[in-house]
């Protein structure tokens, strides 16, 4: 699987939109690009995922760049409830393999 | 749909014992992974089933380490002479079979974590 480089930390007021960059510059033509978030002392939660183009759910939007080189996480509107650690990772969907979480970054939303 | 349960929640245990962790899966999920995760680092895979068939180990599952799904539903992990540096959250995730049910804005490959065992060796 390609590898992500992602900034350790990040700040966000609330009500404010949190984007969450995400370099994988190696990464393949069959490989998706997902996001996960944890919560302090909770297992890891799916946000959304996406292979070319934009994609939006409840949570979040994934802005994937035209040479898939690097991904966006947008929380239209971040909470407080936001705060955690982003896990940004590239894998070949479909493929039951395990997910390479690295380190994440982490996102503190304040008031 | 109840998630991911694991139990128990939390474990302290003296080194040198065997400690056993359990997983529930979400219904019908037939893949099923472990990870462990130590304070400030992200989860690191150890290892994965299909149905009761363990198909990946990681190296860092040690021969003191054994994880099971006798029925492909439910999974064990155990540790035997525990030391200190097993101190750690141990994670579980189920995914749903493949291909058959795609759950919508998911590839059908989506991992769904329950809350962890947290283990302290002392």
């Amino acid at each position: 699987d390609a590898k992500t480089t992602q900034p350790p930390s990040m700040d966000c007021a609330e009500g404010r939109a949190a984007n969450l960059p995400c370099n994988h510059s190696t990464i393949s033509g069959n490989e998706y690009v997902y996001w996960y978030r944890q919560i302090h002392s909770q297992g890891p939660q799916y946000i959304i995922h996406g292979l070319k183009n934009n994609e939006t759910n409840e949570m979040a939007s994934l802005i994937i760049t035209e040479d898939r080189k690097s991904s966006t996480l947008i929380l239209p509107h971040a909470t407080l409830r936001d705060t955690a650690v982003y896990y940004c990772i590239v894998r070949v969907g479909n493929s039951g393999y395990a997910l390479n979480f690295g380190k994440g970054t982490s996102l503190l939303v304040t008031p | 749909d109840t998630g991911v349960s694991q139990n128990p929640r939390h474990k302290i245990t003296k080194r040198g014992q065997n400690v056993t962790f359990r997983c529930d899966p979400i219904s019908e999920h037939n893949r099923l992974y472990w990870y462990r995760q130590t304070l400030g680092q992200g989860p690191e895979f150890l290892t994965y089933f299909q149905n009761e068939a363990q198909l990946e180990k990681s190296r860092l599952l040690s021969d003191r380490f054994s994880a099971e799904r006798p029925k492909g539903s439910f999974s064990t992990l155990e540790i035997q002479r525990t030391e200190q540096g097993d101190s750690a959250m141990y994670l579980c995730a189920s995914s749903p079979r493949w291909p058959g049910e795609i759950q919508r804005g998911t590839t059908g490959d989506t991992q769904y974590f329950g809350p962890g065992t947290r283990l302290t060796v002392l």
